[in-house]
């Protein structure tokens, strides 16, 4: 198994408050990228990075952002947690973007009240 | 209407039935996926193909560029293989990005 964690695993938090999301990697990968899935919907992207302090919106970044400043750590920010930012995130990595598999993290449960 | 649509949405068998799940795309792609979600979340990737045909034990992967659709067959179905199992494609060659159906459920039962 590809050596990525994510932090919290589950988290509850209110409406209006700064989360912070993160994912760790062992592998040494250059890429890294942030999704949501919520129900009724595939995986959707949230922001992606090619490197350290190399990041690229993805489909729904609004209302998130991202910092990369190690290669191994790639954090999620919500600046301020909406209801409609409840769902589960995973972080993925991949060490070349076009033709490797992306080997993902176990998921972060998160549910804003 | 989605750019990957997956077919069925859910499906049940009985332990040793062969397993069919479609995939239907409607951008030029440069590789499709297929993943494993396991009741527990984990994601997994199964297989990454541009053409033909990929086998991994009982699982087999085919995609046929010119129609825009891949199947992912199961052989000799194990409850074990019960999952959601996701298709995703890299549109075009020059993108990081990944686009991605919306699963299809599968329960095998004993």
């Amino acid at each position: 198994d590809a050596g990525i964690t994510q932090s919290p695993r589950h988290k509850v938090t209110e409406t209006g408050t700064p989360v912070t999301l993160r994912c760790h990697q062992t592998e040494n990968h250059r890429y890294m990228y942030w999704y949501r899935q919520d129900p009724g919907h595939g995986l959707r992207l949230i922001h992606y990075s090619y490197g350290v302090k190399d990041t690229d919106k993805g489909e729904v970044s609004d209302g998130y952002s991202v910092s990369r400043s190690k290669t191994e750590d790639f954090l999620l920010t919500l600046e301020s947690a909406t209801s409609s930012q409840t769902s589960v995130y995973f972080c993925a990595i991949s060490p070349h973007r076009r033709t490797y598999e992306q080997y993902f993290g176990p998921g972060t449960r998160l549910t804003v009240t | 209407k989605n750019e990957v649509e997956q077919s069925p949405q859910n499906l049940t068998a009985q332990e040793g039935e062969f397993i069919t799940i479609n995939c239907s795309y409607s951008v030029g792609i440069s590789a499709l996926h297929w993943l494993q979600q396991h009741p527990g979340g984990g994601i997994v990737s199964l297989f990454m193909l541009s053409s033909g045909k990929k086998k991994h034990g009982r699982l087999i992967a085919t995609i046929n560029i010119q129609e825009k659709h891949s199947s992912l067959h199961i052989t000799a179905s194990h409850p074990r293989d019960s999952a959601v199992y996701i298709c995703a494609v890299r549109e075009g060659s020059n993108t990081d990005k990944l686009i991605f159906g919306t699963g299809t459920r599968l329960q095998v039962f004993p």
